[in-house]
């Protein structure tokens, strides 16, 4: 199956602590998306990165994106219970059978 | 809630049997998306309509599924004499254009 790479696959922190997720992809992009996932649930849209961009803030999120090493990372400041969930990162390159997710980070944030 | 909804929730089903899953998307998104997820895994593209057309099928669509968007509003994805394997969370969304993308809660499939 075609998937991006994300590392870590799982991440364990404390609240309060910060928490980064990286992403990367082989193909040229239009855009990179990230998205939360709730155990058992739907997909939430969480922040949407250009490919002329290279940093964009939402909230106590942050994303950066390397279009010379095919990468971006998804970092989560001052991280609380909530964010406990598994992390997507989704790739438009151009062609709709061209949707990749990457396989995901879990993150579980201990109070 | 992000205003896409599936029905049903859970379906629990016998190999070999038929299942047909719903989605209704937002009501202005004139594209709307199939998706497969199975356990530890990012969805994998299945299916892309825009309006009623079926635009994109994914090689993972194999001849047992068939998916349909009438008047393009709600789809439908049917799965013909199902397969263990087959047993996944059918995930649909919607989006006014190529960029967020807005998901339904899901369908989970259990195939026994």
């Amino acid at each position: 199956s075609q998937q991006g790479e994300e590392d870590p696959q799982a991440l364990s922190i404390q609240e309060g602590e910060n928490a980064t997720m990286n992403c990367s992809y082989k193909t040229s992009i239009n855009n990179l998306q990230w998205y939360r996932q709730n155990s058992g649930r739907g997909l939430v849209h969480l922040i949407l990165i250009r490919s002329n961009e290279r940093e964009k803030h939402s909230g106590r999120l942050r994303v950066t994106l390397d279009t010379s090493k095919k990468s971006s990372s998804l970092l989560i400041t001052a991280s609380r219970a909530a964010d406990t969930a598994s992390y997507f990162c989704l790739f438009f390159s151009g062609g709709y059978n061209k949707l990749i997710f990457g396989a995901g980070t879990r993150l579980a944030v201990h109070p | 809630d992000t205003g896409v909804s599936q029905d049903p929730r859970h379906k629990i089903t016998k190999r070999g049997q038929n299942v047909t899953f719903r989605c209704d998307p937002i009501s202005e998104h004139n594209r709307l998306y199939w998706y497969r997820q199975t356990l530890g895994q990012g969805p994998e593209f299945l299916t892309y309509f825009q309006n009623e057309a079926q635009l994109e099928k994914s090689r993972l669509l194999s001849d047992r599924f068939s998916a349909e968007r009438p008047k393009g509003s709600f789809s439908t994805l049917e799965i013909q004499r199902t397969e263990q394997g087959d047993s996944a969370m059918y995930l649909c969304a919607s989006t006014p254009r190529s960029d967020t993308q807005y998901f339904g809660p899901g369908t989970r499939l259990t195939v026994l």
